[in-house]
């Protein structure tokens, strides 16, 4: 069974720059979740959808990150413009439901914003 | 305020020998706890979790012990192999809250041949 699929890997942009990364989540799975690790922390949960709506966005700074689950499979996470503080490692996962189902990371986009 | 903490950064072990890394946390509502597994350049991996319902969770070498009176949960690894050094984050998630992961800073385990 594939895994959680995440591109790019690695990301350099400059401050007030534009972003898009993209998540292809497990097979079957209904709900998928963008996770931001900043170096020396756990993952924080930007956003949670079920199927194709959001079910959690919180933690989400919506004045700059924007996320969409068209068609209810792939995902994209944006961020526009970008600021220093935004490098981080953005983490993709799902799982086949909510609540204790087990969520499978993908291996996560490096950005870098200088 | 950090809900889920991670005192030890990191924790070094002889191969063979007994690996503990300890998890405390505030919020009184989590009822679901979980340990992930992470290697350099990877996502975290789930390993083994333990509803609130239950004081211990076993499985193969991975044991989770969850104290709910000292909100206290730990992972006891044995024996320990080399293959084990990674960062392991515990997390906890809140009754209701739809599969929202509350995440340590994690524990960097070393463990040595």
């Amino acid at each position: 069974e594939a895994g959680v699929a995440q591109s790019p890997r690695y990301k350099i942009i400059e401050k007030r720059q534009s972003v898009a990364f993209w998540c292809n989540p497990i097979s079957g799975h209904a709900t998928l979740y963008w996770y931001q690790q900043i170096l020396g922390q756990g993952p924080k949960l930007l956003i949670q959808f079920q199927n194709n709506g959001v079910v959690d966005d919180s933690q989400l700074p919506k004045d700059r990150f924007s996320a969409e689950r068209l068609k209810g499979v792939d995902s994209t996470l944006k961020i526009q413009p970008a600021k220093l503080e935004d490098s981080a490692v953005y983490l993709c996962a799902s799982s086949f439901s909510r609540d204790t189902d087990t969520q499978y990371f993908g291996p996560g986009t490096r950005l870098t914003v200088l | 305020d950090q809900q889920v903490k991670q005192n030890s950064p990191s924790l070094s072990v002889q191969e063979g020998r007994i690996s503990i890394l300890n998890c405390d946390y505030t919020n009184s509502m989590f009822d679901y706890f979980l340990w992930y597994k992470k290697y350099p350049a990877e996502g975290p991996t789930f390993l083994i979790s333990i509803s609130s319902i239950k004081d211990k969770n076993e499985d193969g070498r991975f044991t989770v012990f969850l104290n709910k009176s000292a909100k206290h949960l730990s992972l006891h690894i044995v024996p320990s192999q080399p293959g084990d050094s990674a960062v392991y984050f515990c997390a906890a998630s809140e009754v209701g809250s739809q599969g929202n992961l509350i995440f340590g800073k994690g524990t960097k385990l070393s463990v040595k041949p």
